[in-house]
C-alpha cells in the first residue's frame, strides 16, 4: 500500500540554525501534504500545507518544498527555537473524501 | 479551525476490559476519522466515522474490536474491546476542516492496558 517515510529518525540542531526535515512518498497520484508537529503528550498541530499544483509554500519561519518528479517533500525551518523540539510528521492525501496517511516521524532537538 | 475535545485524556484499564472514548467538536464536520498511535510510532488510520451508518475501517481494524458511533456531526466515539497489552497506545480523534481538506487532532487519549 501506499506509504509516507521520513529520510532521518532524529535531527539536532543549534538554536538559531535553519533546520530541514525531509519526507519521501510513493504515491504520485497523492494531491495534498501537510506537515504535522507532535509535542509530548500531545496531538499533532497542524503546521503548513501544500496541494499537488504548487512546489513551495510559506509560512511563518516555516516552508514546505514540493518535488513531484522525486516525490520528495520537505520542512524548513527558519533559525529554530528550542519551542521547535518536537517530533515532525508529514501526511499524504489521495483524494479528497479520503483520510491523510502518515510518515514515520522525525524527532527535532534544538538545543541552546 | 474546529475544537476538538476528547475525554478521556488518560486511562488505565484491566486486560479483557473496554473502554469508550468519546469526541466532541465545536462546529459541525462531515468527516471524522480515528487513529492509533503506538508507542514512539506514527499515527495509524482505524476507521472513518460515518454519520448516520457504519464506519468504514481500514485493513487490521474490525468493528468487533474497535466500534465507532457517530450519531450526529459534533459527536463521535471509539470503544476499545477486551482489551490487551497490546491496546496499550494513543488512540486519536481528528476532523476535516469544511472546505480546506485541513486535518485537525484530538488532545488524544493516551491508553494503558494491564
Amino acid at each position: 500500500g501506499e506509504s509516507v517515510g521520513l529520510h532521518l529518525p532524529t535531527l539536532s540542531v543549534q538554536e538559531g540554525d535553519n533546520s530541514i526535515i525531509n519526507c519521501a512518498y510513493s504515491n504520485s497520484a497523492s494531491d495534498y501534504f501537510i506537515w504535522y508537529k507532535q509535542e509530548s503528550g500531545k496531538g499533532p498541530q497542524f503546521i503548513i500545507d501544500i496541494r499537488s499544483n504548487m512546489d513551495k509554500r510559506q509560512g511563518q519561519r516555516v516552508t514546505v518544498l514540493l518535488n513531484k518528479t522525486v516525490k520528495h517533500l520537505s520542512l524548513q525551518i527558519a533559525a529554530t527555537q528550542p519551542g521547535d523540539s518536537a517530533v515532525y510528521f508529514c501526511a499524504e492525501k489521495f483524494q479528497a473524501g479520503t483520510a491523510l496517511i502518515f510518515g514515520k516521524g522525525t524527532t527535532l532537538s534544538v538545543s541552546s | 479551525s474546529a475544537v476538538i475535545s476528547q475525554k478521556p485524556s488518560r486511562d488505565i484499564c484491566q486486560r479483557g476490559t473496554s473502554l469508550t472514548i468519546q469526541c466532541q467538536v465545536d462546529s459541525q464536520v462531515t468527516m471524522m476519522f480515528w487513529y492509533r498511535q503506538q508507542p514512539g510510532q506514527s499515527l495509524t488510520l482505524i476507521a472513518t466515522a460515518n454519520q448516520g451508518s457504519e464506519a468504514t475501517y481500514e485493513s487490521g481494524f474490525v468493528i468487533d474490536k474497535f466500534p465507532i458511533s457517530r450519531p450526529n456531526l459534533t459527536f463521535s466515539t471509539l470503544t476499545v474491546s477486551n482489551m490487551s497489552p497490546e491496546d496499550s497506545s494513543i488512540y486519536l480523534c481528528s476532523v476535516e476542516d469544511q472546505g480546506s481538506e485541513k486535518l485537525f487532532f484530538g488532545s488524544g487519549t493516551q491508553l494503558s492496558v494491564l
